[in-house]
């Protein structure tokens, strides 16, 4: 069945440092989604990505499309304190299947 | 922003007890799900629902398990006869695009 990985499992990085996580799929997704979960709290929908090679800023934070449609990165530039949490990316095969999940990134950030 | 509601926050239930979890989805939303998250672990699917019915689900899924839309607005998942190892987050979410998920309820199974 299609598998979603995610790494690294966990990054400790220092406040004003650079954070990325790579998200690879088994099988090609109609679309990539990135979500946030902070300790103790439940994921919030960050971003969608359909089209191939895609890249869309929010901030300090990008996240990119790989070309095959299989691959996605989420890059945090300068991180902050408020950037700590775990980051999931989903995939659904198609558009209305439903989205199964990375194992996630937990990013901790040391002030 | 419109929020999709999950009540309780937390339950606990001794083994072998049916529980039911209630969720308001967003209300122009089509598709409803019910996901479910381990402590530490990766957020896993159950089910899918749209029409006023299951679409997918997953093998976790199983006969102890069932979901319904009473009333056009709740959305609930029910736990037949709980085992220990049904302790974990649910999380209900429902979609237009990317999903929004409610905060979860805590299900401790004693």
């Amino acid at each position: 069945g299609q598998q979603v990985m995610q790494i690294p499992q966990y990054q400790h990085v220092q406040e004003g440092e650079d954070f990325t996580t790579y998200c690879n799929s088994s099988t090609t997704l109609s679309n990539i989604q990135w979500y946030k979960q902070r300790p103790g709290g439940h994921p919030v929908f960050l971003i969608q990505l359909v089209k191939s090679g895609e890249v869309k800023k929010q901030k300090r934070l990008t996240f990119q499309f790989g070309e095959a449609k299989k691959n996605s990165s989420l890059h945090i530039t300068a991180t902050q304190t408020t950037d700590v949490g775990t980051y999931f990316c989903a995939g659904p095969l198609t558009s209305y299947d439903k989205v199964i999940f990375g194992p996630g990134t937990s990013l901790s950030v040391i002030p | 922003e419109p929020e999709v509601t999950q009540t309780p926050s937390h339950q606990v239930t001794q083994m072998g007890q049916e529980v039911i979890l209630r969720c308001v989805p967003i209300s122009n939303h089509l598709y409803f799900y019910w996901y479910r998250q381990i402590l530490g672990q990766k957020v896993e699917f159950l089910v899918s629902f749209y029409n006023n019915e299951i679409s997918e689900k997953s093998e976790i899924f199983d006969d102890q398990f069932s979901v319904e839309r009473p009333d056009g607005s709740n959305f609930t998942l029910k736990i037949r006869s709980t085992k220990l190892e049904d302790s974990a987050m649910y999380f209900c979410a429902s979609r237009q695009g990317g999903y929004t998920f409610g905060s979860g309820t805590r299900l401790t199974v004693v």
